[in-house]
């Protein structure tokens, strides 16, 4: 099993709608969680760590539910500019400080 | 602050050459890793330090070499290049702990 899943899509939305995508991870004990965005021919840049409570900012929004080891993002009112790949990044199983990527999942937004 | 970067941005090798890819960052960071990229395959780690004088294995070490001499340079060596290389390299770094800024990337083509 891979320590970090992502369903791949593509996920196919018009502009405005609501998209959710979900990530689960092998470590019961990991304590480190990040969104990443990554678009087509560049290098992955942070788009929100994720914390315990759920976090938000702007249109999008993290939740972690530990007990059931996954982590969610949603993007509210999509933009065409929001078409990329999301990663799903938690810490190792050996080490706090080494953290897996998931393959990511990718949105297009369509006008 | 220039980030983290890498050099060079493309590269064409001939099976059994030698090189290497040089990775900077001016944050003061502890933590940095090189990542290699291959399609549908998401981000595999290579090597990665935590600080001067101390490397380890990641995921993918096999064919790599790296060293750190400084807080600052994290070069990547690639020991007898093979077309299983051809690949995107990104070098990452952070806070240990924290959430990594990566380099643009370096293509790689092995003939």
């Amino acid at each position: 099993r891979k320590e970090v899943e992502q369903d791949p899509g593509p996920f196919n939305v018009p502009e405005g709608a609501t998209v959710a995508f979900n990530c689960t991870y092998s470590n019961s004990a990991s304590q480190s969680f990040f969104w990443y965005r990554q678009d087509c021919r560049k290098e992955p840049k942070l788009l929100m760590s994720v914390y315990s409570s759920g976090n938000e900012d702007g249109r999008f929004t993290a939740q972690l539910n530990r007990a059931s080891q996954y982590i969610s993002l949603l993007i509210r009112d999509s933009k065409l500019s929001d078409s990329a790949t999301y990663l799903c990044v938690v810490n190792s199983m050996d080490s706090s400080y080494k953290l897996i990527f998931g393959s990511g999942t990718r949105l297009l937004v369509r006008p | 602050n220039a980030g983290v970067t890498q050099t060079p941005k493309f590269q064409v090798l001939k099976t059994g050459q030698s090189m290497t890819l040089q990775c900077a960052q001016d944050m003061n960071h502890e933590y940095m890793s090189w990542y290699r990229q291959d399609p549908g395959m998401g981000l595999r780690l290579i090597h990665y330090s935590v600080g001067a004088g101390i490397t380890d294995q990641g995921e993918v070490p096999n064919g790599y070499n790296v060293s750190r001499s400084t807080t600052e340079d994290f070069p990547l060596r690639l020991l007898s290049a093979a077309p299983s290389q051809t690949s995107v390299y990104f070098c990452a770094s952070s806070y240990v702990g924290g959430w990594q800024f990566f380099g643009p990337g370096t293509r790689l083509t092995v003939l």
